[in-house]
């Protein structure tokens, strides 16, 4: 069984569409995650989610809304698409009792390519 | 404020050859050191983590690290790379407060030549 699964894998848009990532974690976790990685792969956090509360938020567009039904599950809608977010979008979850120095558990990624 | 910093890209080794990718970092107090590798169209995955204790850390895949708060650095090493190790090497410190926050450093990419 993947322990952090992420669907669609791929996913091409027009401009100014809405879209969703799902993701969800087998591990019992507590703290869930997502990151983006840009096109010259740099790695950036975005949300973090700790049973269900949102505990990081980055200087994320309000177009970016993360929503997580219960602990297992974290999800990211994007609305009105822009060419700039285009990336792979990670999700990634840890245990949640020391998140500081936890090991994450990523996801495979989510190619979005905005056109 | 934490940061990280690879200075190499991309290295090109050839199979069997030894290995190191350098990692600085600028962290506050005693940091928390982490390498994730990331293979082709794949998620992270952790390799090694240095928290405190022994400076010279072992990790999965045959990899090692060695943490010397001097030069403030953590750089990866293996001894005998394989094809299989080609892919994009992470180096991460942990932002501050408990949120699980990571600061990665740019990446570098491994080649493997036969």
């Amino acid at each position: 069984d993947t322990a952090v699964s992420q669907t669609p894998k791929y996913l091409v848009t027009q401009m100014g569409n809405d879209k969703s990532i799902k993701c969800e974690q087998n591990l019992g976790h507590d703290t869930m995650y997502w990151y983006k990685q840009d096109s010259k792969k740099f790695l950036k956090i975005m949300f973090s989610y700790n049973n269900k509360e949102l505990i990081i938020n980055e200087t994320v567009p309000n177009r970016f809304s993360p929503k997580s039904p219960d602990k297992a599950h974290l999800n990211l809608h994007i609305n009105s698409l822009e060419l700039g977010d285009s990336a792979v979008y990670f999700c990634a979850s840890s245990l949640g009792g020391q998140r500081g120095v936890e090991t994450q558990y990523f996801g495979p990624g989510t190619r979005l390519l905005v056109l | 404020a934490q940061s990280v910093t690879q200075p190499d890209i991309h290295i090109t080794v050839s199979e069997g050859a030894s290995l190191e990718l350098r990692c600085n970092y600028s962290y506050g107090a005693t940091p928390y050191l982490f390498w994730y590798v990331q293979s082709p169209g794949q998620g992270l995955q952790l390799l090694l983590k240095y928290f405190s204790g022994d400076t010279l850390v072992q990790g999965i895949k045959g990899f090692e690290a060695e943490f010397k708060r001097s030069q403030s650095s953590f750089n990866l090493r293996k001894p005998s790379v394989h094809w299989s190790d080609a892919a994009e090497y992470f180096c991460a410190v942990p932002g501050s407060g408990n949120t699980g926050k990571l600061i990665f450093g740019q990446g570098t990419t491994l080649q493997v030549k036969p």
